[in-house]
């Protein structure tokens, strides 16, 4: 099943901040995250494992709570490079099925 | 520098005509996937395999969608007849089977149905 994400779209300044938020409605195994530039192939951000393990990104943070079967990525002072879609992606097993979102536009205006 | 190479970038074709799309995943990668990106929908996952084998294909309308591996340097995603509502990007990536690691895409088949 497809995970929700919120906002659709959101709107910065350089300098400025932003929250995406990924949640599903089944138990989740992971959380990955992807950005895609427009005309361009998504690229691999982040994963948050469940248990709390991280990999990825150094200027781009996330959190996952596994009960509430959620995650967040949160992007600080942002950059024009930032700019894109950001999608997440859920596991919900040991299996290799990931299931993105319907993505999250960002655009960082000088 | 190891990429994922799909084919072809862009296609036109005219309702009813077949549709083959194809994929060279990285080399060693175990896992292949087939994601459908529209605005309406995002990335919608159509197939996916491991070790070649197909895992889950739940995500594709049967009777006219097929997709396989006939080795671990092809896999292909065919429509058969295509439909004005097939027109979308389609995307193809490849992981590697240990760990929960990252997706390389290819860069994707932009398909248009008149």
């Amino acid at each position: 099943q497809q995970p929700v994400q919120s906002p659709q779209a959101v709107i910065l300044r350089e300098g400025e901040d932003a929250v995406i938020n990924c949640s599903s409605s089944k138990a989740l195994y992971s959380v990955h995250w992807y950005r895609q530039k427009h005309g361009e192939a998504p690229v691999f951000l982040m994963i948050l494992l469940k248990g709390g393990e991280q990999k990825g990104h150094e200027k781009i943070s996330a959190s996952f709570n596994e009960k509430k079967q959620q995650s967040s990525l949160y992007l600080t002072a942002s950059q024009l490079s930032y700019s894109g879609t950001y999608f997440c992606g859920t596991r919900g097993g040991s299996n290799y099925k990931l299931t993105f979102g319907k993505g999250t536009l960002l655009t960082v205006n000088p | 520098d190891a990429r994922v190479t799909q084919t072809p970038r862009d296609k036109v074709t005219e309702m009813g005509q077949e549709v083959t799309m194809r994929c060279q995943p990285i080399l060693g990668h175990n896992t292949v996937f087939w994601y459908r990106q529209t605005m309406m929908q995002g990335l919608e996952l159509l197939a996916y395999f491991r070790n070649r084998a197909p895992l889950d294909d739940s995500g594709m309308p049967k009777d006219r969608f097929s997709a396989e591996m006939p080795d671990a340097t092809l896999a292909t995603l065919k429509i058969q007849p295509s439909e004005p509502r097939d027109s979308a990007v389609y995307f193809c990536a490849s992981g590697q089977r240990e760990g929960d690691g990252e997706l390389f895409f290819g860069e994707g088949s932009r398909l248009t149905v008149l």
